[in-house]
């Protein structure tokens, strides 16, 4: 995963419109991907997985999808809401892991009206 | 349907003093347990992971410990809090055994060292 960094990367979108947010990640390994949306105070919530047999998942407004070849992982959020403000996180896990996940440095998502 | 509790949401402590944090599961049976600490404006680091009762793996050298006395209870303790212990304490748990699942998030306690 991204070396966790100092400043987090910021997304200004305009309300209604699509956010894409990305995320590189460097472990050849990884093998099971999570985008985690992180309001203030509060901890991570779970918003979508996908595993490394897959390139693209969909949810409710929400799509991930997984380009293995350049180690890319991007979250798609369908028709911004004020409430999709928050901070999004990916995270990875090697094959079979169960000692935790490694976070990308996160993404704030900031909703223009 | 599951869920995970932490306590306290806040706590101030003085430097030198003992610490512990306590984290539960309801819900569930046998779920690997997970202590993450989260510096401002940062992702999550690892702490401790468990996969059973008694068993704690460390992923970081430190000045915490982690203990797991019942199945569904996770620990984060101190002798002598520091400066740089304070932060945002998370845990979290996923569904046991060694397959890929998403982990769940408690939400947190914030510590500060005073």
């Amino acid at each position: 995963g991204e070396s966790v960094g100092l400043h987090l990367p910021t997304l200004s979108v305009q309300e209604g419109d699509n956010s894409i947010i990305n995320c590189a990640y460097s472990n050849s390994a990884s093998d099971y991907f999570i985008w985690y949306k992180q309001e203030s105070g509060k901890g991570p919530q779970f918003i979508i997985d996908i595993r490394s047999n897959m390139d693209k998942r969909q949810g409710q407004r929400v799509t991930v999808l997984l380009n293995k070849t350049v180690k890319h992982l991007s979250l798609q959020i369908a028709a911004t809401q004020p409430g999709d403000s928050a901070v999004y996180f990916c995270a990875e896990e090697a094959r079979g892991g169960a000692d935790g996940l490694t976070f990308g440095k996160g993404t704030h998502l900031i909703i223009q009206p | 349907s599951q869920t995970i509790h932490q306590w306290p949401a806040t706590l101030v402590q003085p430097v030198g003093s003992p610490l512990s944090l306590e984290c539960t599961v309801e819900g569930t049976s046998n779920p690997n347990l997970y202590w993450y600490r989260q510096a401002a404006g940062r992702g999550l680091q690892l702490l401790f992971y468990s996969v059973g009762i008694g068993q704690i793996s460390s992923e970081v050298p430190q000045n915490l410990s982690a203990s797991r006395p019942q199945d569904r209870q996770f620990i984060l303790s101190s002798k002598k809090l520091l400066l740089s212990d304070s932060g945002f304490y998370l845990c979290a748990w996923s569904v046991g055994g060694p397959s890929n699942q998403p982990q769940h998030f408690g939400d947190g306690t914030r510590l500060s060292i005073l």
